[in-house]
């Protein structure tokens, strides 16, 4: 069974910083790995998919890589802002149906805050 | 995200009260994901849609559970005689076809008394 521990569970930074968010897997048997956000009553905003033969991908201000037969991805913010502040989520998907199938399997999460 | 509505957004029920969770994707995906999220946790696996089958209920928590897609497109998820510990957000999710990339809706958060 796929377990998913994201590190540190809570993140407290001042604007401006520099950020790396971890998420370890212990099945390295991925298909992708999604990365979310969430806003506090909200649902989950996809932030970023890393497929299994990628090592990274960049939006924006963001940049995850995976390194699948560690089990371990990370997720970088670059020059943090206010509007940053909410829960971080990955999610590697498990193999077996392909694109369309696939269990996510959710870490906890990251609380980030960033005050100004 | 991605045109999954849910409703309703929030529902108080009285313990042994049975509820009704709708969720509809605008636009036409064939794969359908419930996800469970209790306060604080990340979301958990409930069931999985392709089209109108179900082909997989193995998240769900007890047979007070019940999901459907009789059309393929509208899912309901339905809970009878609900407990305390049913009290939680449900997410809905649809697969993007070409990257398996999930989109969820804003969740319907269920409270039970």
């Amino acid at each position: 069974k796929q377990e998913v521990t994201q590190i540190p569970a809570a993140l407290s930074v001042p604007e401006g910083e520099n950020l790396v968010l971890n998420c370890s897997f212990t099945d390295s048997a991925i298909y992708n790995l999604q990365w979310f956000r969430q806003d506090p009553g909200k649902g989950l905003t996809s932030l970023l998919l890393i497929q299994s033969s990628q090592r990274e991908q960049t939006s924006g201000r963001l940049n995850a890589s995976l390194d699948k037969s560690s089990g371990r991805s990370t997720l970088y913010i670059a020059a943090s802002q206010p509007g940053d502040s909410a829960t971080y989520l990955c999610a590697p998907k498990g193999v077996g149906g392909g694109t369309s199938y696939g269990k996510l399997t959710f870490g906890q999460g990251t609380i980030l805050t960033v005050h100004p | 995200g991605a045109g999954v509505s849910q409703s309703p957004r929030y529902k108080v029920a009285k313990r042994g009260q049975d509820v009704a969770l709708r969720c509809d994707p605008i636009s036409g995906h064939v794969s359908l994901f419930w996800y469970q999220q209790a306060l604080g946790q990340g979301p958990e696996f409930l069931t999985y849609f392709q089209n109108e089958a179900q082909l997989d209920k193995s998240g769900l928590p007890s047979d007070r559970f019940f999901a459907e897609r009789p059309e393929g497109s509208v899912s309901t998820l339905k809970i009878q005689r609900t407990q305390q510990e049913d009290s939680a957000v449900y997410l809905c999710a649809v697969s993007g076809a070409n990257t398996g990339e999930l989109f969820f809706g804003e969740g319907s958060r269920l409270t039970v008394l």
